[in-house]
């Protein structure tokens, strides 16, 4: 199993700042992904990102506007560039740990873009 | 990435059965059926998860259509903590082995 600790669990941020969201698992684990779940939506995979690799975004995500760093098997940091109140949306960490069985989700960051 | 087809929602009673259907007609050999639930402001957790026969655990069952081409994910006796979106999701072993998610099942547990 893996426990996930992220933070901060919400913030309200300007226009135009940027935020960066850690993740911390209680164990080492090789895949880790980023979500974004937008109000009253279902959640979409932002990017993969594996240690040892550069992250892997999903069409529709930057690296510019979404830089992430994994400097560890227990550790990984999202960041929101340039925000605006289209990034308003719950940020979720997501681990795991067996190719073939569970995978783990973080309590989400609450993310406001005012 | 293989696509699932679910109902957009389903409504049940406490204590009742309650059968989740998903068509996955493009399935391929090598995907795995899984089952998540998100409850209300809570991140997703793992529900089941089988690739051909039928599967058992403390929370829920899974059947498998032989064909595998639709699953159902069985709750025997369904509690008000059931109430949650269920998303039923194809994972293979090749490639990235990520979860895409689609937009579930939102289901509705009566008293």
């Amino acid at each position: 199993s893996a426990v996930i600790s992220q933070k901060p669990s919400r913030d309200i941020c300007q226009r135009g700042t940027s935020l960066t969201i850690q993740c911390q698992v209680d164990s080492q684990v090789t895949m880790m992904f980023w979500y974004r779940q937008q109000p009253g939506q279902s959640l979409t995979l932002i990017a993969t990102a594996n240690q040892g690799s550069e992250a892997t975004y999903e069409s529709g995500f930057v690296i510019d506007k979404f830089p992430i760093s994994r400097p560890n098997l227990t550790f990984s940091t999202l960041t929101v560039s340039n925000m605006s109140p289209e990034d308003s949306s719950i940020y979720l960490c997501s681990v795991l740990p067996d190719r073939v069985g569970e995978q783990f989700f973080g309590p989400g960051t609450r993310l406001t873009v005012l | 990435d293989a696509k699932t087809t679910q109902p957009n929602s389903m409504e049940s009673n406490e204590e009742e059965p309650v059968h989740l259907p998903c068509n996955h007609s493009t399935i391929s050999g090598t995907d795995y059926i899984h089952w998540y639930r998100q409850l209300p402001s809570q991140g997703p957790e793992y529900v089941i998860h089988g690739l051909t026969s039928n599967v058992n655990n403390r929370m829920a069952s899974l059947a498998i259509a032989e064909d595998r081409k639709s699953s159902t994910l069985i709750l025997h006796r369904a509690t008000l903590r059931d109430a949650a979106v269920y998303y039923c999701i194809l994972r293979g072993l090749q490639g990235a082995q990520k979860l895409v998610f689609g937009q579930g099942t939102r289901l509705t547990i009566n008293p």
